[in-house]
């Protein structure tokens, strides 16, 4: 069992959908980090946080330390949404990010 | 802030030469840099982590002699892929980490484009 799961793998949605993509971890962490990786291959950091909730634009992300699960939100969905979003965690003690799988979104306009 | 490149982007190769991989932070001093290989569909996969001024860590099964890691600035490190075979072919990522402006530290990684090698 991996430390860092995510779900779904894969989501296709439509143009203008609330997107919600789930990450749950088994380790204790001291933060939890969102990831959007473009076919392009290039790496964006999205998110870090450790508690509450974080929102940037149309992105919303949040984590409750106590379940050990986050969540990232993407309100009114776009095709440029459409990317492989990772989730990877920081656990205590180790500076080295435990990745999830991805979850590889498709907004279809 | 908080911008990482990588050069090149993209190399193509031929079998049994060796290829060099920068990676640098360009405003702000990274104390760590980590490397990634990320094969077709998979997740990040990391291969060492280098702190400036000393010798890497590399991940187990990454051979150090194959993948030499130089951090010999806080604003650059290097990764030199010797002998390169069409195995090795793959997308390579750093990431780093460390002081922002006024000394403020960094916890999160900030991402390179990333670097897609194919070895013919």
């Amino acid at each position: 069992k991996n430390e860092v799961e995510q779900s779904p793998q894969n989501l296709t949605a439509q143009e203008g959908e609330f997107i919600t993509i789930n990450c749950s971890y088994s380790v204790g962490i001291s933060a939890l980090h969102w990831l959007q990786q473009h076919p392009g291959g290039g790496i964006v950091s999205l998110f870090m946080l450790s508690s509450g909730k974080k929102k940037h634009g149309r992105l919303i992300a949040t984590i409750n330390i106590q379940e050990k699960h986050s969540s990232l939100h993407i309100t009114a969905s776009h095709p440029r949404d459409s990317a492989v979003y990772i989730c990877a965690a920081t656990p205590f003690g180790n500076e080295k990010l435990t990745f999830g799988t991805g979850t590889r979104l498709t907004i279809i306009p | 802030g908080a911008v990482v490149s990588q050069h090149p982007s993209w190399v193509i190769c031929k079998s049994g030469t060796s290829v060099k991989i920068e990676c640098r932070s360009l405003d702000f001093q990274a104390t760590t840099m980590f490397w990634y290989r990320q094969f077709p569909k998979q997740s990040l996969m990391l291969m060492a982590t280098s702190n400036e001024g000393s010798k890497a860590t590399y991940e187990q099964g990454v051979e150090k002699d194959k993948f030499l890691i130089n951090h010999a600035s806080l604003t650059l490190s290097t990764l030199t892929v010797t002998s390169a075979h069409p195995e090795d072919s793959s997308f390579y990522i750093c990431s780093a980490r460390g002081l922002g402006s006024g000394g403020s530290s960094y916890n999160e990684q900030f991402f390179g484009p990333g670097t897609r090698l194919t070895v013919l």
